[in-house]
């Protein structure tokens, strides 16, 4: 089964400081790999994805992430963090062809934005 | 387009009491999923359904129960609640292999 890990609990960015999240996901093949983001009260929408092909890829409010095979990685990182990116980001694996049993998310990441 | 939609949007709970969690999709989507989400444990799965009349459990499902009549609804029910499920319950649809959340409904079991 698939498994995925972000081991910062809480971080404290900046605003207008650059931004790395940290995930790491266990597989024993090329998954398909997310992140989520969620307001407070709110759901949570999706920030990209990566199914297959650039391992850098781009998706909403300016962010970005890296799918890093070698290090089972897939990282998001945006260059300039606002305010309003203050959120929990969620990321998640699903394996191809699973789509049934929906995604295993990690535990999250807060992220405090600091003025 | 509304996507998903929960109801209620929250609500308090006896324990003991039986509670029906809404949930409604205009997507289409064949797939459904209910997850529960506590702090400190992220997002777990609690049921899921691949298509209209078919049902499957995840990772958490003791003491909950799903049906699927049709496309569009996948009411999550609590037989009997207890503290334990006091918890943020989300409901999510498939398509393209991407998850659409609803709103999320905070129930909490006394």
């Amino acid at each position: 089964a698939q498994s995925v890990t972000q081991p910062d609990i809480h971080i404290t960015v900046s605003e207008g400081a650059s931004l790395e999240l940290r995930c790491n996901y266990s597989y024993g093949a090329t998954p398909y790999l997310f992140w989520y983001v969620q307001s407070p009260g709110q759901g949570l929408q999706l920030l990209l994805k990566y199914f297959s092909g650039d391992t850098l890829v781009q998706g909403i409010k300016g962010f970005e992430a890296e799918f890093k095979r070698s290090q089972s990685s897939f990282n998001l990182r945006k260059p300039s963090v606002h305010w309003s990116d203050a959120a929990e980001y969620f990321c998640a694996v699903g394996t191809p062809g699973g789509g049934a049993d929906g995604l295993t998310f990690g535990k999250g990441t807060h992220l405090i934005i600091q003025p | 387009i509304a996507g998903i939609t929960q109801a209620p949007t929250s609500q308090i709970l006896a324990a003991g009491r039986r509670m029906t969690l809404r949930c409604t999709q205009d997507m289409r989507h064949n797939a459904m999923y209910w997850y529960r989400q506590d702090l400190g444990l992220g997002l777990r799965l609690i049921h899921y359904s691949n298509t209209a009349g078919t049902t499957g459990k995840g990772e958490v499902p003791d003491g909950y129960s799903v049906s699927r009549a049709n496309t569009d609804d996948f009411p999550l029910t609590l037989a009997s609640a207890v503290p334990s499920q006091t918890s943020v319950y989300f409901c999510a649809s498939s398509g393209d292999r991407v998850l659409f959340f609803g709103p999320g409904t905070r129930l909490t079991v006394l």
